[in-house]
């Protein structure tokens, strides 16, 4: 029972290259996103899923995709990188209900340059 | 939309105690309160879903006045283990999803 769990830990791009940051959860829990943290601004949410096969864009979704093909699994895809990019991500379930808080992965912390 | 959390910053000696508030310009229905240790993921402590509430989780203790649009989070006794950003989440923007504060970093000296 790993909780959510998210790969890679630490990555390096250069701007214009792609990649999937992966994101499972083994509490077959429904809701699931993908939030951003830079200095100074808190969590921003990216993309959400409420079931499998549904996403939904958050607060900051430009430049990214996202794909939920199986209610374990939560994808994040950065088509073309760029430095703005720069981040840490960090994927999150939660279980139905309204008493419920969030689960956090251990994050990904991303470099573009 | 974005939560408001006050102080930016706190530093305490063991012992001491912290009040951090987080205020909304909207109606609040429910607040969360996360810690984040450097370098780690943000971990859920408590949340409160009705005006007046309050509730505990070790010496963290939390209130919610639904009335002032705000919650307060008190840290008693602080611990140096109690270092770390706190960040309160209120429910809006997108999907109705969760709004994070900016945080409030709090460090606990010996």
């Amino acid at each position: 029972n790993a909780g959510v769990t998210q790969t890679p830990k630490f990555q390096v791009l250069k701007t214009g290259q792609s990649m999937t940051l992966q994101c499972a959860q083994d509490m077959n829990h429904n809701s699931m996103y993908w939030y951003r943290q830079d200095p100074g601004m808190g969590l921003r949410l990216i993309y959400y899923s409420a079931s499998e096969g549904t996403t939904d864009k958050g607060e900051v979704p430009n430049g990214y995709n996202v794909s939920r093909l199986n209610k374990r699994e939560f994808s994040l895809r950065l088509e073309s990188a760029a430095p703005s990019q720069t981040s840490v991500y960090f994927c999150a379930d939660r279980p139905a209900g309204i008493n419920y808080g969030y689960t956090f992965g251990s994050g990904t912390r991303l470099t573009v340059v | 939309q974005q939560p408001v959390q006050s102080p930016q910053a706190v530093i305490l000696r063991e012992g001491e105690d912290a009040v951090i508030n987080c205020s909304s310009s909207k109606a609040l229905y429910s607040v969360h309160w996360y810690r984040q240790k450097h370098g780690e993921a943000p971990v859920f402590l408590m949340i409160l879903l009705k005006g007046g509430e309050q509730k505990g989780h070790e010496k963290i203790s939390a209130s919610f006045n639904e009335k002032k649009q705000q919650s307060s989070l008190y840290l008693t006794a602080s611990q140096l283990s109690y270092s770390g950003t706190y960040f309160c989440g209120t429910l809006g923007g997108y999907g109705n999803k969760l709004v994070f504060g900016a945080g409030t970093i709090l460090r606990v000296k010996s």
